[in-house]
Order: C-alpha cells, then structure tokens, then sequence
C-alpha cells in the first residue's frame, strides 16, 4: 500500500458532469498538493494546502475546486470542464511546506474529458 | 520565473550501459535539484537531490552532478538494469522571500534494452 491513495484511479466525464478526486496520506504530512500532468510538459502545480490551509493557488480555473478537510484527506471537485482538462492529476504530499524536500506522490487519477 | 529544460526526451540504452539525462536552469538563486522516477502507472519517485553547496552526490549506481556556473545539472545512471525503465524528471527550487517554487522539466523517456 503506497503511502499517498488516490481514487479513482480512471475517471471519463462529459463536459456537464461534476466529479471529485480524492487523495488520502497516511505518512502523517502537513502539507498536501494537487499536481496536473499532461504529455510532453512539465508538472504543473495547481494547489496546495498547509495545515489545511490553502497557501497556493496558480491561477487555476474555477471548474477545479479544491477541498481539504483535515490533514489527510484532499479532494479536488471538478465541474463543466473542457476536453483540454484531460490529464493525470497527481496529488502529492509533504513532511513541511518548504518545497526543498521530498515529495510524495500518489499513481494520480487519469481523467478524461468528453 | 525560473525556466528548467531537459534532454533528451527519449533515451535508449543497452543494458549494462551508462545513461545521462541533462537539465538546465535559469534562475541563478535555485538551489536544490531533486529528481524523481515515475514508472508506468505510478506517480512520481524521489530517487535523489542535490543542494547548491555541493557538486556532485552518488548513490549506489545513481549520481548527480552540478555546475553552478553553468547553471546545469545531470543525473548519471551506470551499469543500467531493466527496472531503470521509466521517466524522470529534474526539478529545480527557488527559494524567493519564503515562498518555495518547484520548476520541473518536461520529462525523459529512458528504455533499457535487454
């Protein structure tokens, strides 16, 4: 069992649909992430939370609406997306918020957008 | 901000052979370069880092290397086996007033051939 959960793991939605991501950590991590990735670019940051706190946001679209209810737990709530949103979301966590450290992945949730 | 590029974005190598992805950065103030390991269906993996203050850093069969000056660094695997099969990724991080920022590269594809 990894240390950082993510479901699902394959997640196909029409464009009006509304969906959620979830992450869970069991590494006892402060700091939780959502990352994007598609092909040929690099990892995109999308949010990230301290102490469930939002200290990041990288000018993310409004239909990614994310959640963080306790330390542990992460969702990311998705709504009227674009096919151009179709991608791994990986969630990653972290011992502290410094980005000096290691992250901690999960396998991500591959998401497509009809 | 700080801009990280990567090559190649394929490789392939015999088995047994050396492998060396290359990586440069930007923004002279970065000063930890980590690299991780994603296999097919997995998230990302920490595999090894490296700080500013330092030039290069071994870890059994995995190596990295910087020069500062040049603003670029490599990660050197040796005597390559089937499971280094994978994409990796360079990070780089700028510390800027406190708020961390991790620039990744876009990826290199590495295929060991038995």
């Amino acid at each position: 069992e990894t240390g950082v959960t993510q479901t699902p793991r394959h997640l196909v939605m029409g464009m009006t649909n509304k969906k959620s991501l979830k992450c869970e950590q069991h590494l006892g991590h402060n700091a939780m992430y959502w990352y994007k990735q598609s092909a040929k670019k690099p990892l995109e940051l999308m949010f990230v939370y301290s102490l469930e706190e939002r200290v990041e946001n990288n000018s993310v679209p409004s239909r990614f609406s994310p959640e963080c209810p306790n330390s542990s737990h992460l969702f990311l709530h998705l709504h009227t997306l674009q096919p151009e949103d179709s991608a791994l979301y990986l969630c990653a966590s972290s011992l502290g918020l410094a980005l000096t450290g290691e992250l901690f992945f999960g396998e991500g949730s591959r998401l497509t957008v009809l | 901000g700080e801009n990280v590029e990567q090559h190649p974005s394929t490789l392939s190598v015999q088995e047994g052979d050396s492998a060396v992805i290359k990586c440069t950065y930007s923004d002279s103030a970065s000063n930890y370069f980590p690299w991780y390991k994603q296999e097919l269906g997995k998230g990302p993996q920490l595999i090894i880092d490296i700080r500013s203050n330092v030039g290069e850093k071994k870890d059994q069969r995995i190596a990295v290397t910087l020069n500062k000056t040049a603003k670029h660094f490599s990660l050197h695997i040796t005597e390559t086996q089937p499971e280094d099969s994978a994409v990796y990724f360079c990070a780089a991080a700028i510390s800027n007033f406190g708020n961390e920022k991790l620039t990744f590269g876009t990826g290199t594809r590495l295929t060991i051939i038995p």
